[in-house]
């Protein structure tokens, strides 16, 4: 079954800095991959989702990788602000013949002003 | 993109009582989820809504204690029943249509006393 990981856990890092933040998974025949945010208490907000035949996907100050035959992803910030602020996940289809996500269990960002 | 409403978005409820949490959406949508999220953890799948059929639930989790309602193409509900404080949680409502993006509804914070 699908198996999401997220390096690092937590993150803190001065404003204006460019950061990547790393995913992989274990099961590669995925059709997509969704990068979310979540604020605090909050629901989840898509940001990124990379289709299977792509390799990069750009939102903005947001640009994120897929490499299938490596199991990896980044999402790469540039120009982070205090707003960045948040935790940010990353998501794979279940597969194996099961429905919805496998998320992994988030990077915790803290831009500082 | 799809606008998932969820309502309640927090409620404190007594132990041994059960909490309806609805999800509306503003359009007709193949794929419903239910997602659970423990203090600290990650997003794990409760089950997939059907629509005129039974819940598929995920292993750890049944139908009597988390009965689903899936009426139509735009609405469901989640019902918590019996509920300990164990069963403290964010429960999101998630659409999605095959191989495109996911959303979320902003979730229903509960908290059992």
């Amino acid at each position: 079954k699908q198996e999401v990981t997220q390096i690092p856990a937590a993150l803190s890092v001065p404003e204006g800095e460019n950061l990547v933040l790393n995913c992989s998974f274990t099961d590669s025949a995925i059709y997509n991959l969704q990068w979310f945010r979540q604020d605090p208490g909050k629901g989840l907000t898509s940001l990124l989702l990379i289709q299977s035949s792509q390799r990069e996907q750009t939102s903005g100050r947001l640009n994120a990788s897929l490499d299938k035959s490596s199991g990896r992803s980044t999402l790469y910030i540039a120009a982070s602000q205090p707003g960045d602020s948040a935790t940010y996940l990353c998501a794979a289809p279940t597969g194996g013949g099961a429905d919805g996500l496998t998320f992994g269990k988030g990077t915790h960002l803290i831009i500082q002003p | 993109s799809a606008v998932i409403s969820q309502k309640p978005s927090r409620d404190i409820c007594q132990r041994g009582t059960s909490l309806t949490i609805q999800c509306q959406v503003d359009s007709q949508v193949t794929m419903m989820f239910w997602y659970r999220q423990q203090p600290g953890q990650s997003l794990t799948l409760i089950a997939t809504a059907n629509q005129g059929s039974e819940a598929t639930y995920e292993s750890g989790f049944v139908i009597d204690k988390f009965p689903i309602s899936r009426p139509n193409l735009t609405f469901s509900t989640l019902t918590v029943s019996n509920m300990s404080p164990e069963d403290s949680s964010i429960y999101l409502c998630s659409v999605e249509e095959t191989a495109t993006e996911a959303f979320f509804g902003q979730g229903t914070r509960l908290t059992v006393v």
